[in-house]
């Protein structure tokens, strides 16, 4: 079964500050996805990147950048926190090979922004 | 952008009686999976459908991709069903999902 982790669990920041959200997968997989959650929106795309050293921008990615040094590392990176940035963050990996893909998430990260 | 409308928004079962969900988006999508999300928040996937009919266990989804929507359907449910069904179409390696329905089985 595909392993995504992430760290923190939850974090609390204060606004104007800097966040740094984390995601390891030990699968091998080429996909890897930010996905912020809220009440009423469901999941949201922010950034996602389907090789090493590449990032892709997602459906909402103002205020977000995203870094994917190596194939298992995954960061989601929040230069100025502000309170809209509240939510809930989930990373997930995947591998598009043609056939019955599934997409794994992480347990997720519940961020605060004060 | 692809906009994705499930239906009911949430849907209370006894248990042992069975649930229709449904799926309906507005962009050709390469595939659709469905996913749960457990009241404690995670996530997981529970099967994918491009097209036509398939069955996991007491899952049944049937996705008619042309029309674009899908159902799934949960059998015989149990408790430990409780939580949010999700489904999201994909295009180009994206995933774009529904805000779900939300489901409470009682014992």
């Amino acid at each position: 079964e595909a392993a995504v982790t992430q760290s923190p669990r939850s974090k609390v920041a204060v606004t104007g500050g800097k966040v740094t959200l984390s995601c390891h997968q030990t699968n091998n997989h080429d996909y890897m996805y930010w996905y912020r959650q809220d009440t009423g929106h469901g999941l949201r795309l922010i950034h996602y990147s389907y090789v090493a050293d590449s990032t892709e921008k997602g459906d909402i990615p103002d205020g977000y950048k995203a870094s994917r040094p190596s194939q298992e590392n995954f960061s989601l990176i929040l230069e100025l926190a502000s309170l809209s940035q509240t939510a809930v963050y989930f990373c997930a990996s995947s591998d598009w090979t043609g056939g019955d893909e599934r997409l794994f998430f992480g347990h997720g990260t519940k961020l605060s922004v004060l | 952008g692809q906009q994705v409308q499930q239906s009911p928004a949430s849907l209370v079962l006894q248990e042992g009686e069975n649930a229709e969900l449904q799926c309906n988006f507005s962009s050709t999508a390469t595939q659709l999976q469905w996913f749960y999300q457990s009241p404690g928040g995670s996530l997981v996937s529970l099967l994918s459908n491009p097209s036509g009919t398939k069955h996991t266990g007491r899952l049944t989804s049937t996705t008619v991709t042309k029309e674009r929507r899908s159902s799934l359907h949960i059998s015989s449910s149990q408790t430990t069903d409780s939580g949010t069904y999700l489904c999201a179409p994909y295009m180009g390696y994206k995933l774009t999902f529904g805000t779900g329905t939300s489901l409470l089985v009682d014992p």
